[in-house]
């Protein structure tokens, strides 16, 4: 069971590049989020969906887009890297609400801008 | 918007005895939930444990359990008998009811347990 899959592990982008960070899940979810985690920081939302097609701005959404045309896929785009957004990534999927929600999240992306 | 606390960055604790790390958050939601997560050194998020604010009885998941206290705003794990595989970041996290999903994090606590 792969559970939620995230593509690439590690990337060196330079300042002004794009990317598409990727994320997949095999759970049927109808949630799904992208969080940022800083040095020494918790986690803080990006953006989430609650299904296809509906995608809404999390805490920190600045710099990046995202879109969710399928259940399955939730990428991550980053348009012009900047170093700020030097960080590792993780995309989270979830079934239900409220105390079911539970999260289950993927290895993680690390991201560095120079 | 509601914060959460973890005023504890790192921790220590020998191999099978008791540790408490705390929790502390700010909201004028009645109803949440919150949410205790692991973050072992693969970096890959578990959820330990979890608690629905409008229970009095403190959750408890085997050697895990917590001290919820809603007028305090407190919610602090309890790891009984710990174990070298406890080494991890551990993080608090606060969810409002109507929230969509969405999770608030505190910033950690670092823990290692010695043998």
């Amino acid at each position: 069971n792969a559970g939620v899959t995230q593509t690439p592990k590690f990337r060196i982008l330079k300042i002004g590049q794009s990317m598409t960070l990727q994320c997949a899940q095999d759970m049927n979810h109808n949630y799904m989020y992208w969080y940022r985690q800083d040095p020494g920081m918790g986690l803080k939302l990006i953006y989430y969906s609650v299904g296809a097609g509906i995608t809404d701005k999390g805490e920190v959404p600045n710099g990046y887009n995202v879109s969710r045309s399928t259940t399955e896929d939730f990428p991550l785009r980053l348009e012009l890297a900047a170093p700020s957004q030097t960080s590792v990534y993780f995309c989270a999927s979830s079934y239900a609400q409220g105390a079911k929600n539970i999260q289950y999240f993927g290895a993680g992306t690390r991201l560095s801008v120079l | 918007a509601q914060t959460v606390t973890q005023s504890q960055p790192e921790m220590s604790v020998q191999e099978a005895e008791t540790v408490t790390l705390s929790c502390t958050y700010d909201t004028s939601e009645n109803n949440y939930y919150l949410f205790w997560y692991k973050q072992p050194p693969s970096r890959q998020m578990i959820l330990v444990i979890r608690q629905e604010a409008y229970k009095q009885q403190n959750a408890t998941e085997n050697r895990f359990s917590v001290n919820f206290q809603k007028a305090a705003k407190s919610f602090s794990l309890k790891i009984s008998d710990s174990q070298l595989g406890d080494t991890a970041m551990y993080f608090c996290a606060f969810m409002k009811h109507d929230a969509g999903n969405m999770l608030t994090f505190g910033g950690g606590t670092r823990l290692m347990v010695k043998p």
